[in-house]
């Protein structure tokens, strides 16, 4: 069964930084985009960024542009979500989310989630 | 840009159906869909994918009391024989070249 599991979540002051990691399991990772999805409290889900296969192409969601960032090792199945210049909207519960990735990029495998939240 | 509408809440019967609507913006109605589960508590699941023919490809473990549907703009998901545990928020969610978009959420409750 697909495996996705979260870490790196935490609390961090306004203007901090945090490096989410995503372990991917059970599945031929160099195969698949990735993308991390967040929802903050009693709100709904929003995209924040994906990741193509290879590494090549990486698009963000406005919000976060020019501060997060997305990579991945395909050799250690990994995907991961560099956070800076954190502002308290930023607090929310992160996932790592498999794309299906044959032409239709829906998400079909969902992480269970790491909490970050941002205050002072 | 593709935007994605979907009611507040929704509320049936135990035991009864439900059906859930997701609207595509003007110029997107040939787009494909996913609809994701959140119960309470715990993270979203993917339920299904769903196409602008009304065909649909359920994911893993999804009992077929779930179903799909489409019509012109809107994408539909139906839940029969409502149980319990049916009680969550559910999202449809759809793409586009260097997006990934959601809807609102609906809530369902059963009564």
């Amino acid at each position: 069964e697909v495996q996705l599991a979260e870490s790196g979540g935490g609390l961090v002051q306004p203007g901090g930084s945090l490096r989410l990691s995503c372990a991917a399991s059970e599945f031929t990772f160099s195969n698949y985009w990735m993308s991390w999805v967040r929802q903050a409290p009693g709100k709904g889900l929003e995209w924040v960024a994906n990741i193509k296969q290879d590494g090549s192409v990486k698009y963000v969601v406005d919000s976060v542009k020019g501060r997060f960032t997305i990579s991945r090792d395909n050799s250690k199945n990994s995907v991961f979500l560099q956070m800076n210049s954190l502002r308290a909207e930023d607090t929310a519960i992160y996932y790592c989310v498999r794309e299906h990735s044959s032409g239709t990029y829906y998400f079909d495998y969902w992480g269970q989630g790491t909490l970050v939240t941002v205050s002072s | 840009q593709v935007v994605l509408t979907q009611s507040p809440s929704a509320s049936a019967s135990l035991g009864a159906s439900v059906k859930l609507t997701c609207t595509l913006s003007s110029g997107h109605s040939s787009y494909g869909i996913a609809w994701h589960q959140q119960q309470p508590e715990k993270g979203p699941r993917f339920l299904m994918k769903l196409n602008s023919d009304g065909s649909h490809i359920r994911g893993d473990g999804i009992p077929d009391r779930f179903s799909g549907s489409s019509s012109g703009s809107e994408r539909y998901l139906t839940i029969s024989s409502l149980q319990s545990d049916d009680e969550a928020d559910y999202y449809c969610q759809t793409w586009g070249t260097g997006i990934r978009v959601f809807g609102g959420g609906t809530k369902v409750t059963v009564l």
